[in-house]
């Protein structure tokens, strides 16, 4: 079974705190994702990385930035937390396919909250 | 671009009923689409998934049907169960695009 991991399920930070979330699959997918979700807006992303010290934007970008050093190794950083990034934040990841295109069925991690005060 | 959308934000069924949830889509060029069940606080489990060379796929319970002439899709679940009480959403991949597009998702309540 595919295994996405979030570093922790709950976060409570200040405006203005640094803060770092973490995500592993264990499933040798080159694809992953960063996504927020929050209530009436579904899920959007917000990077993504196609390999290895590759990132892309997503459709909101702003105030984030990522990092993936390692391909197991996703982590997903806000610079400067402030009170509007209060979400709930998804990885995921998938395998790219033989036929060229970048997508298939994504697997989610379970999640991280997180609160900025 | 793509646009997705449910039809329903929430849905009630009784338990032992059929359940269809539906899910709409704009891009004519779309040719996969994805079924995801979330529970609450917990991230988006896939269900089923079905490619544009096909208008039905099956699973264990669930069945996906696809109408491209429309750009319709629905997921059925059969003889629901408590444990089916979650949000549904569909995401939607073109051809074209490099990423898979979300609907806003349907919560959907078995009632005992």
């Amino acid at each position: 079974d595919v295994k996405v991991t979030q570093s922790s399920r709950y976060l409570v930070k200040r405006t203005g705190e640094k803060v770092f979330l973490e995500c592993v699959q264990d499933m040798d997918h080159e694809n992953m994702f960063w996504y927020r979700q929050d209530p009436g807006l579904g899920l959007r992303l917000i990077y993504f990385s196609y390999d290895v010290k590759m990132k892309e934007k997503g459709d909101i970008p702003e105030g984030y930035s990522v990092s993936r050093e390692k391909k197991e190794r996703f982590s997903l950083i806000l610079e400067s937390a402030s009170t509007n990034q209060t979400s709930m934040y998804l990885c995921a990841s998938s395998f790219r396919t033989n036929l060229g295109r970048n997508q298939e069925t994504q697997y989610f991690g379970p999640g991280t909250r997180l609160l900025v005060l | 671009g793509e646009n997705v959308g449910l039809h329903l934000p929430t849905l009630s069924v009784q338990e032992g009923d059929n359940s269809i949830i539906n899910c709409a889509y704009s891009n004519s060029a779309s040719d996969y689409f994805i079924w995801y069940k979330q529970e609450s606080g917990k991230g988006p489990q896939f269900i089923i998934d079905i490619r544009s060379n096909m208008d039905k796929r099956q699973g264990q319970r669930v069945t996906v049907l696809l109408n491209k002439t429309v750009k319709h899709l629905s997921l059925q679940i059969a003889a629901t169960q408590p444990g089916d009480s979650a949000v549904y959403f569909c995401a939607v991949l073109s051809g074209s695009a490099r990423q898979l597009t979300f609907g806003s998702g349907t919560q959907l309540t078995v009632l005992p």
